[in-house]
């Protein structure tokens, strides 16, 4: 079974400059997350998506980060204009149904802002 | 507020000598704490969920155990291969997830 798939794996750019994250969840996987790591920490839930709807996206900056999930299938999460702080892992995680079934998490997208 | 605490930051250890990693929470409602591996460059990988006090889950050296306010992640007998950061997060009565920061755990050879 294929795992869940992020592209890029990593991303350097320059601050007020945008970036996009690519993911592509376990097929029949529902539901799917973002996450933000940030170095030495944990992952910060940023969106949850339940097929192609918003469910939770309370810890998304929605002045700049945004993210749509078209078809219930792959997701994209965009930075716009990105800021030094936004430096982290974007980490996508699938999972069967919502929060009682096991995360699956793909490898992350490193994200470096100078 | 609710919050997840992990103990210790790091740990090292020899090859074979037994240990705990501790997740303290304060969260209204309890909906199931999850412990996971992460190792570098990757994303966490699974390895327990537990839902209510006294409950307790094995996967080979590793056993995780609840209370109404903290886990624990015994590691029985480690071998170099364990090392990795190991995380701990819980759900809430409103679904949310919390992480903590997680252990990174070293195993010398």
């Amino acid at each position: 079974e294929a795992g869940v798939a992020q592209s890029p794996r990593y991303k350097i750019i320059e601050k007020r400059q945008s970036v996009a994250f690519w993911c592509n969840p376990i097929s029949g996987h529902a539901t799917l997350y973002w996450y933000q790591q940030i170095l030495g920490q944990g992952p910060k839930l940023l969106i949850q998506f339940q097929n192609n709807g918003v469910v939770d996206d309370s810890q998304l900056p929605k002045d700049r980060f945004s993210a749509e999930r078209l078809k219930g299938v792959d997701s994209t999460l965009k930075i716009q204009p990105a800021k030094l702080e936004d430096s982290a892992v974007y980490l996508c995680a699938s999972s069967l149904a919502q929060w009682k079934n096991i995360q699956y998490f793909g490898a992350g997208t490193r994200l470096s802002v100078l | 507020e609710d919050q997840v605490t992990q103990s210790p930051e790091a740990l090292r250890l020899q090859e074979g000598e037994s240990s705990s990693l501790n997740c303290s929470y304060t969260v209204s409602g309890l909906r199931g704490l999850f412990w996971y591996r992460q190792d570098p460059g990757k994303g966490p990988e699974f390895l327990f969920t537990l839902y209510s006090a006294g409950e307790e889950k094995e996967k080979e050296r590793l056993k995780a155990t609840l209370t109404k306010k903290e886990s624990f992640l015994h590691i029985t007998a480690p071998k170099p291969e364990d090392s990795a950061t190991y995380l701990c997060a819980v759900r809430a009565r409103d679904d949310k997830i919390i992480f903590g920061k997680g252990t990174r755990l070293h195993i010398l050879p």
